[in-house]
């Protein structure tokens, strides 16, 4: 049962755009979020996380958005880049830090 | 520099055998965490591991099995018992803080042959 919902596997946007990318969550105990960028054959590494007690969290061209109530969050990544291609991997994680994961959003930036 | 590290990169296996895959890390994190990669599916976790001695199963452990004797490794053997072993593999290591992401090895791909 999948926990961390990624429901879009590929977006494409032109270079200089905003990229927007969405994930949802069942479990109501997760308590912080985070986005991982993922090269193939390589681990993820740490984009931008956020607490379950803020809306909204920047760090330079992107952002992450809370919708508690919803049980969504979303990632902004404005302007795009084509150094932004990649997957996307959205992740929630509760009390024990044992951190569940979306299926992954891939992300193609046009020149 | 501190990191975390899998090996090998690449693994094949034979029916029926049981394969470990190796992870060290030197960054002095208490967590540790392997996942599983398919094709559409993501990162499914497999076992866990907060404390030296002490694991916990993840959403997809049946047919693997580890071992966390040392804070800086956590071994992973997957078994005959798993029925699709062949994926890539992730290892992870954290601070047991929750605000704080993992920080993840390069993997290991595995291949049933």
């Amino acid at each position: 049962d999948q926990q961390v919902k990624q429901n879009s596997p590929s977006l494409s946007v032109q270079e200089g755009r905003i990229s927007i990318l969405n994930c949802d969550y069942t479990n109501s105990m997760f308590d912080y979020f985070l986005w991982y960028k993922k090269y193939p054959a390589e681990g993820p590494t740490f984009l931008i996380s956020i607490s379950s007690i803020k809306d909204k969290n920047e760090d330079g061209r992107f952002t992450v958005f809370l919708n508690k109530s919803a049980k969504h969050l979303s990632l902004h990544i404005v302007p795009s880049q084509p150094g932004d291609s990649a997957v996307y991997f959205c992740a929630a994680s509760g009390m024990r830090n044992d951190m569940r994961f979306g299926a992954g959003t891939r992300l193609t930036v046009k020149p | 520099d501190g990191g975390i590290t899998q090996s090998p990169k690449y693994l094949f296996r034979k029916e029926g055998q049981n394969v470990t895959l190796s992870c060290e890390q030197n960054l002095n994190h208490d967590a540790m965490y392997w996942y599983r990669q398919d094709p559409g599916q993501g990162l499914r976790l497999i076992y866990y591991s907060q404390i030296v001695n002490d694991f916990q199963k993840g959403d997809i452990a049946e047919g693997y099995s580890v071992s966390r004797e040392k804070k800086e490794s956590f071994p992973l053997t997957v078994t005959s018992a798993q029925k699709n072993p062949t994926a890539f593999y992730l290892c992870a290591s954290s601070t047991l803080a929750t605000n704080y992401g993992y920080t993840f090895g390069s993997g290991t791909r595995l291949t049933v042959v």
